[in-house]
This record gives C-alpha cells, structure tokens and sequence, in this order.
C-alpha cells in the first residue's frame, strides 16, 4: 500500500537554529499538505500546495518558516530560525484533487527545539 | 466559521463492549466530516467521511459514524471494541473555502481494557 514518507522522523535542535523536513508524498497526488500538531491538540494547516503552487499558507508564520514543492512532487519545509514554541509534531498529508477526497498522512516529523 | 468539537478528552472502554466517541460540529452550508485516528508517534489513518446520503457510514476496521443534522453530531461507533482500537480519535470539518482544508478537532484518547 502507497504511503506518505517523511524524513526525519525525529529531530532535536538548538533555538536559532536552522531545521529542515522533508515529504514525499502518495505518487498522483497532485495536493499537499504541512500540518503542525501541538502535544495535546488536533493537527492545524501551515501549508497548502496544489502541484508546485501555494494554494494556502495563510497560517504559515512566514517570518521564519518557508516551504517549497519545486518539480510537484516531494516537499520541503523550513524553520530557520527555530524557537522554543516550534517544538511539535510536523505531518505532511497527500490528497488527489477534490473537495471531498479524504487526506493521507506520513508518520511525522517529531521537533524538539532546546 | 465551521469547526468541530469533541467534548470528552478519554474514553474508557471494556474489550468487547460497545464503544462511542463523541463529536459535534458548527458549520454554515453543508457539512463534510471525517474521522481520522492517531497511534502513538505516527500520522494520521482515515476512518471514514461523510459527504451526503445514508446518515450510516462504514468506515475502516469495523467503525462507523452516525451522522444527525438535528443534533449537529457525528459519533463514531464500533459495536464491540478491541484492545488494538486504543489510540486517539479525531474528527474534522472541511472549512468551507474553496481549498476545503480540514479543521480538526482536539482529539479524543480511547482506552480498551482486556
């Protein structure tokens, strides 16, 4: 069965420092998905991306987060520079195109910030 | 503005009996709900979604969720648990844009004792 990869499954950082996540998602799944699930909470959108475009990033803190889908495939999110509230789950979802198609998740990237 | 809410942060649960988790939702328009779950330290799984039709929908691994507009609810229900079931269960909302993002809600933990 196809599944959605994320790499690194875990991360440990310094605050200021610079951290990358990467997902590759469902192969036709054309839209993809960054969420940021807080310990205790349901997951909350960054980042939309339909093929290579933003779609939505309208909750994306752009001052130090950034994310690219460059060739609309695998996707890359970016905190530069990581904060002590950064710490959280990072999951990455795929979907075909639709509004009713129901969204596939990676295992996660788990961020500690120190 | 369309959101979910999921009113009991645990629920407990004999193996073999029948188990609810409980959601209710707020929308303007029409309502599209899914159920997701979440095993420790991995992403999401779907369950099951709701679109329009049969208030009954079946969803994976024996579930299926009640949908009643008078009410505004959307429990998932199994008809006799398992232990293997214990993880958090979410609900989630499209938000009504035209992205159709999910709003989810804060998760439930559901415990299946032997």
């Amino acid at each position: 069965e196809a599944e959605v990869a994320q790499s690194p499954r875990y991360k440990i950082t310094e605050k200021s420092q610079a951290v990358a996540f990467w997902c590759d998602p469902i192969s036709g799944h054309a839209t993809l998905y960054w969420y940021r699930q807080i310990l205790g909470q349901g997951p909350e959108l960054l980042v939309q991306f339909q093929d290579e475009s933003v779609v939505d990033d309208s909750q994306l803190p752009k001052d130090r987060f950034s994310a690219e889908r460059l060739k609309g495939v695998d996707s890359t999110l970016k905190i530069q520079p990581a904060e002590l509230g950064d710490s959280a789950m990072y999951l990455c979802a795929s979907s075909f195109p639709g509004y009713y198609n129901e969204q596939f998740f990676g295992p996660g990237t788990r961020l500690t910030v120190l | 503005a369309q959101s979910v809410a999921q009113p009991e942060d645990q629920v407990n649960v004999a193996e073999g009996n029948p188990l609810t988790v409980k959601c209710t939702y707020s929308v303007s328009g029409n309502p599209y709900l899914f159920w997701y779950v979440q095993y420790p330290n991995r992403g999401l799984q779907f369950l099951l979604k709701y679109i329009t039709g049969d208030n009954l929908v079946k969803g994976s691994y024996g579930f299926e969720a009640e949908f009643n507009k008078s009410q505004t609810s959307f429990h998932l229900k199994k008809p006799s648990a398992l232990v293997s079931d214990s993880a958090l269960y979410f609900c989630a909302v499209r938000d009504g844009g035209s992205q159709g993002n999910l709003i989810f809600g804060k998760g439930t933990k559901l415990s299946v004792k032997p």
